[in-house]
């Protein structure tokens, strides 16, 4: 069974510009996590969709960052404008019930 | 303060030595708690999960939750060089359909 991936798994890109990145979760799983980890911290939670609506996007660090789950299927995660405090490695988990499964992140470089 | 404390390290053991990994939380809501191994440029892969107090075991790992204490742990038995990556410990309030708390991981090294 495929794991949760995540494309690309590493972008540069100059303040201002977007990205978007893309996460497809385990086949079934109806909940999907975005989470984030800036340098020398600890990953942070940003939002959580159960099929296609959002239960809960409480760490969306501001109305730059835009999250949508088309269908219930894969997400993405847009960043626009970009700004440098957003560089960092970008993580999707998903799960069906208890135990969540992550991707193997995004890094993201704003320069 | 941080809702869950958790000390970097890094923390050097030779292989075969038994390895004790803590957490500490504030939040007594916590009810599901999980350990993630980490590898350098890797995604977390959960390791253990533990519902409330008590012990869980799978092979060389150990998971255990003192609730009234608010200190979760891991041990790992026998350690080899291929248990060398950063262990995250996660909490939640209500299982998997809720956020994750991290701590900021501790990085192991096992050398021959």
């Amino acid at each position: 069974e495929a794991g949760v991936t995540q494309f690309p798994s590493h972008s540069v890109i100059e303040k201002g510009q977007t990205v978007t990145l893309r996460c497809d979760p385990i086949s079934g799983h109806d909940n999907l996590y975005w989470y984030r980890r800036v340098m020398g911290k600890e990953i942070k939670f940003l939002l959580h969709f159960v099929k296609e609506s959002k239960q809960d996007e409480s760490g969306m660090p501001n109305n730059r960052f835009l999250a949508e789950r088309t269908g219930g299927t894969y997400s993405t995660l847009k960043v626009q404008p970009a700004e440098l405090e957003d560089s960092g490695v970008y993580f999707c988990a998903s799960s069906d019930y208890y135990e969540q499964y992550f991707g193997p992140g995004t890094r993201l470089t704003v320069t | 303060q941080k809702e869950v404390e958790q000390d970097p390290g890094p923390l050097s053991v030779p292989e075969g030595a038994i390895v004790s990994l803590n957490c500490t939380y504030s939040n007594s809501a916590f009810q599901y708690f999980m350990w993630y191994r980490q590898y350098s440029r890797k995604g977390p892969e959960l390791l253990m999960y533990t519902y409330s107090s008590g012990n869980k075991e799978d092979g060389r790992f150990t998971a255990q939750v003192d609730k009234s204490s608010k200190y979760i742990s891991l041990f790992i038995r026998d350690s080899q060089p291929s248990d060398s990556a950063t262990y995250l410990c996660a909490m939640s309030r209500s299982g998997g359909y809720n956020k994750l708390i991290f701590g900021a991981g501790t990085r192991l090294a096992v050398h021959p």
